[in-house]
């Protein structure tokens, strides 16, 4: 079974509108992390946003939140007033326990967000 | 802080060579991940170090192979070459003994292409 699900290959939007990319995931632990990162056409991984499983707020990073629906599993990254850099692959990823002594991180498939002018 | 340097940034090889990879990570990061990307797959993951050891490894066949050396810096190996190999590779480091709540930072990969 898929840990990380990222059910919409491609978004488009439009310049300075709002988008949410939608992330559900499964664990059976209690403590987890969950993170979002952007890839370029460069091809660098960059980290964008980090929630914890104990986090009680949704964390938000200038124009970047997660929306944290813990009891459906879902971790949406919305991403306000949308720049035409922000076109990029956008990929969820969650770091559970410990399994075999280090926490490897895993992905989802990834969402490719393309911003029109 | 220089960020995770990849060494070389495009590789072309025929089936059957050797290639190696390199990665250094961030200054005093002394985790180091690799992972192999490919559009049919996405990202998968192939091993971690940690201070030379290597603390985890993915689901590849043992022509992957990689090492820590002593200041952290990171190479792997891939023998016997085939097609299926062609990808992106990335390297990524992150500070510690790793934790839910750490995050990579990644290089900007190896695009190595089989032919």
């Amino acid at each position: 079974a898929q840990k990380i699900t990222q059910t919409q290959p491609g978004m488009f939007v439009q310049e300075k509108e709002a988008v949410t990319l939608d992330c559900t995931y499964d664990t059976s632990d209690q403590s987890y992390g969950l993170f979002w990162y952007k890839q370029p056409s460069s091809g660098e991984m960059i980290f964008l946003i980090y929630q914890g499983s104990y986090d009680e707020q949704n964390a938000t990073e200038g124009r970047y939140s997660l929306n944290f629906q813990k009891a459906r599993k879902s971790a949406n990254l919305v991403i306000s007033a949308s720049q035409l850099g922000d076109s990029a692959m956008y990929f969820c990823a969650m770091r559970e326990g410990p399994k075999g002594g280090s926490y490897i991180p895993t992905f989802g498939r990834g969402t490719s967000l393309i911003v029109h002018p | 802080k220089a960020g995770v340097t990849q060494t070389p940034r495009y590789l072309i090889k025929t089936r059957g060579q050797q290639v190696t990879l390199s990665c250094s990570p961030i200054s005093g990061h002394r985790s180091v991940s690799w992972y192999q990307q490919t559009p049919g797959q996405g990202l998968q993951f192939l091993f971690e170090y940690f201070s030379e050891t290597q603390r985890n490894k993915g689901n590849f066949p043992g022509r992957f192979s990689g090492r820590q050396f002593s200041n952290s810096r990171s190479e792997m190996n891939v023998s016997t070459l085939e097609l299926g190999d062609s990808a992106l590779y990335l390297c990524a480091s992150s500070p510690g003994l790793g934790a839910t709540n750490e995050k990579l930072f990644f290089g900007s990969g190896t695009q190595l292409s089989v032919l």
